[in-house]
C-alpha cells in the first residue's frame, strides 16, 4: 500500500508562494491512480485542491485555478504543490492523497499522507 | 458551486446505540457521495464511496444510502472508536465538495 508523506516550509509570507512536496512509496507513484492535494482550515473546512497523474496531466478545483500549480517527479517519487499570492486564508494543513479507484464514482481518497501545517504571515 | 450540507453539525451517542448523519446535496448528485471519519490530528480514513460501497477496511457496521439529493451515513452499535467528525463530499462536480463536518461524541 502507498505511504505518503509531506514536507515543506511550515511559514510562508503573504504574497508569497508556498511550495510542498510529497513523497510517495517507490513504484507507487506511477501506478494508474491519480494523486490530490486537499486542504483543510478553520474557516473553510476540507476543499480540494487539484489532482494530477504521473503523465503530468492535472485538473484543478475552479477556486484555485490560476494560483495553483501541480506536478510530478517520477525519479524522485515525489508530488509538488506550488500555490501563488497566498493570503492568510490559505492557511491551514495541507494533505497529499491518493485517488481511488470508485468504480466509476469519482475521485474519493483513499490513502492520506500525515498532512503538513502552513501558517501565511507576515 | 454544490454546497453540502450535514446535519446534524454535532450529536451525543451512547457506546452500543444506532446513529444516523445526513448529507444534503444543493443539486443532484447522483451518487456521487462519500463520506470519510476523522479523529483529532489524524487525517481523514474513507469509509464509504459512491453512496453505499463500504470502502476495503472499514468496518461493516458503517452503511451509506441515498441518491440525488439526499444522503444518510448509518453507524450500527456505536463502538468507543467510533467517536470522531464524519464528512461527506461529492464527487460530482469539479470542486470536490465537503460537507462541513458532524462531531460525534460520547453521551
Amino acid at each position: 500500500q502507498a505511504l505518503l508523506q509531506e514536507s515543506g516550509p511550515g511559514l510562508v509570507k503573504p504574497s508569497g508562494t508556498l511550495s510542498l512536496t510529497c513523497n510517495v512509496s517507490s513504484g507507487s507513484i506511477t501506478s494508474s491512480h491519480w494523486w490530490s492535494w486537499v486542504r483543510q482550515s478553520p474557516g473553510k473546512g476540507l476543499e480540494w485542491v487539484g489532482r494530477v497523474f504521473h503523465s503530468g496531466v492535472t485538473k484543478y478545483s475552479p477556486s484555485f485555478t490560476g494560483r495553483v500549480s501541480l506536478s510530478v517527479d517520477k525519479s524522485r517519487d515525489q508530488l509538488s504543490l506550488e500555490l501563488m499570492s497566498v493570503t492568510a486564508a490559505d492557511t491551514g494543513v495541507y494533505y497529499c492523497v491518493r485517488v481511488g479507484f470508485t468504480s466509476g464514482w469519482g475521485d474519493a481518497f483513499d490513502i492520506w499522507g500525515q498532512g503538513t501545517m502552513v501558517t501565511v504571515s507576515s | 458551486d454544490i454546497q453540502m450540507t450535514q446535519s446534524p453539525s454535532s450529536l451525543s451517542a451512547s457506546v452500543g446505540q444506532r446513529v444516523t448523519i445526513t448529507c444534503r446535496a444543493s443539486q443532484s448528485i447522483t451518487q456521487y457521495l462519500n463520506w470519510y471519519q476523522q479523529k483529532p490530528g489524524k487525517a481523514p480514513r474513507l469509509l464509504i464511496y459512491g453512496a453505499s460501497t463500504l470502502h476495503s477496511g472499514a468496518p461493516s457496521r458503517f452503511s451509506g444510502s441515498g441518491s440525488g439529493t439526499d444522503f444518510t451515513l448509518t453507524i450500527t452499535s456505536l463502538q468507543p472508536e467510533d467517536f470522531a467528525t464524519y464528512f461527506c463530499q461529492e464527487s460530482y462536480s469539479s470542486s470536490h465538495n465537503f460537507g462541513q463536518g458532524t462531531k460525534l461524541e460520547i453521551k
